[in-house]
């Protein structure tokens, strides 16, 4: 079983949806991060949370939303889906204290028509 | 903030040596790291340098230089499944995320 896992692997909705991707880690690590990828412009961070009462903003956040529901979950909300952010997003996580590096989850492909 | 530069593209012959680059300017500097993904896939985890110098793991090596703001991923004895894109991050002194270049698409040929 994956250690990071996303769900739901693919979606196609409607502009105006609300959309919510999901990410549960068996890891045990502390702080997890939501990206964006967009063919041309790398990765791109969304928001980060270092602990469950701790929730960050990244270079991106603008129409996104995320909630720490537990160690082991963090779930990203698209409020109104607009067809700018049709992108492949993937969940990462890392160990408290951040020496290490980011591990990640297999990805949701996000289309927005 | 961060820059980071790495090629968009390079292509190399199976059994051979391959060196990729990647520069960066960045606000601190706590880490860099390389990874490989590919097409469609997670990101996974290569490599990590800290200090000046070598990282050697089995035909993957990476190499820093903080001074100049300068690594490169080399990598040896190419093989088909090495076809892939190959990830530089920065991790500035907030310690919290990572910068990550866009990206150098690897292609080995027979």
């Amino acid at each position: 079983d994956a250690d990071v896992t996303q769900t739901p692997r693919n979606r196609i909705t409607k502009t105006g949806k609300r959309i919510m991707l999901e990410c549960s880690q068996t890891k045990g690590h502390d702080r997890m991060y939501w990206y964006r990828q967009d063919p041309g412009l790398g990765l791109r961070l969304i928001y980060y949370s270092f602990d469950v009462k701790d929730i960050n903003k990244g270079e991106i956040s603008d129409g996104y939303s995320v909630s720490r529901q537990a160690q082991a979950k963090f779930s990203l909300s698209l409020e109104s889906a607009i067809p700018n952010q049709t992108a492949l997003y993937f969940c990462a996580t890392s160990e408290g204290g951040g020496a290490g590096p980011q591990h990640f989850g297999d990805g949701t492909r996000l289309s927005i028509l | 903030g961060q820059n980071i530069d790495q090629p968009t593209e390079m292509t190399a012959t199976e059994g051979a040596i391959v060196q990729i680059n990647c520069t960066y300017q960045t606000s601190g500097f706590n880490g860099l790291f390389w990874y490989q993904q590919h097409a469609g896939e997670a990101p996974t985890f290569l490599s990590y340098n800290v200090l000046d110098g070598l990282e050697e793991k089995g035909r993957f090596s990476s190499f820093l230089s903080r001074s100049k703001g300068y690594s490169y991923l080399l990598l040896k004895e190419l093989q088909m499944k090495d076809s892939a894109s190959y990830l530089c991050a920065v991790r500035d002194s907030s310690g919290y995320a990572l910068n990550f270049g866009k990206g150098t698409s690897l292609l080995v040929t027979p």
